[in-house]
This record gives C-alpha cells, sequence and structure tokens, in this order.
C-alpha cells in the first residue's frame, strides 16, 4: 500500500515569505506527526495529532509555525514570514493509534531552503 | 522536558565485526525505544524498538538491551555488513503504543569498512 507522502519535495523560498508543506498519512492512520531535521542534526518534533484530540504543539518553535489536520487525514505545516533558520528537512510521520502496532512511518520530507 | 544523548557520533567498523551505539535519556516516564536507520538522502526507518517491560530484543543481527534502573539502551549490530553503513537514531517516548512524540539523539554514523 502507499506509505506517507509529502509535497512538495523541494522548497526554495526568500526570506519573509510564507510556506505551505504537505503531508498524507498512511490511510487509517490516526495519530500524525511533524519533526524537523537540521542539517547533519537529529529530529526535533515540532507537533502531534492524534485523532479529535487538541494537538500537542509544545514543539513549535515561534508563533511563525502553524499545522492543521483536516478530517483527520491530510496535514499541513504553515510557516510564516520565513527566517534562514527555518530551512531544513521537514519530515512527516504517521502511526497506528491504541495498537501494539506502533511504529512511526517516515515520509520522504520536504528540503525547505530559505534564502 | 525529555533529554536523549547519544554516543558515539561517529563510527568505523571493519565488516564482520560488531557495533554498539549507547543512548541516555533524563525522563524516568519514558517507556518506548525505536531505534532508527537512516540512509544517505532517505527517510528514516524503524529497525528495532523495545518497551519497558523488557530488558533485551533480538532480531536476526540486531539487537537493543534496556536498563531501566540507569536509563540507558543501547544498540548492537553483529557481523556488520556493508548496507549497515547508515546513521543511527535512538529515540524515548512516554507512551508503551509509541503514540507520542518521539525525542531523538543526535544520531550515530556508522560506517563498515570493507
Amino acid at each position: 500500500g502507499a506509505g506517507v507522502s509529502q509535497s512538495p519535495s523541494n522548497k526554495v523560498t526568500e526570506k519573509g515569505k510564507d510556506v505551505e508543506l504537505r503531508c498524507d498519512p498512511i490511510s487509517g492512520h490516526t495519530a500524525l506527526y511533524w519533526y524537523r531535521q537540521s542539517l547533519g542534526q537529529g529530529l526535533e518534533f515540532l507537533i502531534y495529532f492524534q485523532g479529535n484530540s487538541a494537538p500537542d504543539k509544545s514543539g513549535l518553535p515561534s508563533d511563525r509555525f502553524s499545522a492543521e489536520r483536516t478530517g483527520g487525514s491530510v496535514s499541513t505545516l504553515t510557516i510564516q514570514r520565513t527566517q534562514q533558520e527555518d530551512s531544513a528537512v521537514y519530515l512527516c510521520a504517521s502511526s497506528l493509534a491504541g495498537t501494539s502496532e506502533s511504529e512511526q512511518y517516515f515520509g520522504p520530507g520536504t528540503r525547505l531552503t530559505v534564502t | 522536558g525529555e533529554n536523549v544523548e547519544q554516543h558515539p557520533s561517529t563510527l568505523s567498523v571493519q565488516e564482520g565485526d560488531s557495533a554498539v551505539i549507547k543512548c541516555t535519556y533524563s525522563d524516568s516516564a519514558s517507556n518506548y525505544f525505536p531505534w532508527y536507520k537512516q540512509e544517505l538522502g532517505k527517510r528514516p526507518q524503524l529497525i528495532i524498538d523495545i518497551r519497558s517491560n523488557v530488558g533485551e530484543k533480538k532480531d536476526q543481527r540486531i539487537a537493543v538491551t534496556l536498563n531501566k534502573t540507569a536509563k540507558h539502551f543501547s544498540l548492537h549490530i553483529t557481523e556488520t555488513q556493508p548496507e549497515d553503513s547508515a546513521v543511527y537514531f535512538c529515540a524515548a517516548s512516554r507512551s508503551n503504543f509509541g503514540n507520542e512524540k518521539l525525542t531523538f539523539g543526535t544520531g550515530t554514523r556508522l560506517t563498515i569498512i570493507p
């Protein structure tokens, strides 16, 4: 079956512009996560959606970052007024909730470059 | 919040030898510990995980050990092969089913020398 998909795969934007990154999770997965991976670094948690519960936004680095998950499926991460330090690979992951099949499956990521 | 430290940052091992990567965590409530492998330019993929009610788990050439008292866990790869070359990340989470945010270590770049 189809895995987690993300679009675009690459995004180059000018400092100060807004960007939207999209994630399509695996069908039926109720948990969705966004992480950020800076060059040569580990993955940094950003936000977590679980079913109809309020999202865990504790990892968002500033109020310029926001995310939505519509209809319990597709998610969009929005970065407003982008800064150069926002340059990174943004990874989305999804998993089944409430079961022992807890593996988080990652998408291919969106490489964001802010010039 | 949780803090996960990972060592070493780089590791070179002769093909056929064993490799060990170690992680420590700070949150005593963490109870799920996965390991991910990330090849160059690719997405992270789960290779093995362990939960707090288990001290050791094996899957062919890969094993993970957990010491909850000391708050550390380790990845062991035996009979290493060139395809084991990649960056390995440990992670920790509070949920028994892993359905909560993962806190990752900073990664270990493993190079297998033919």
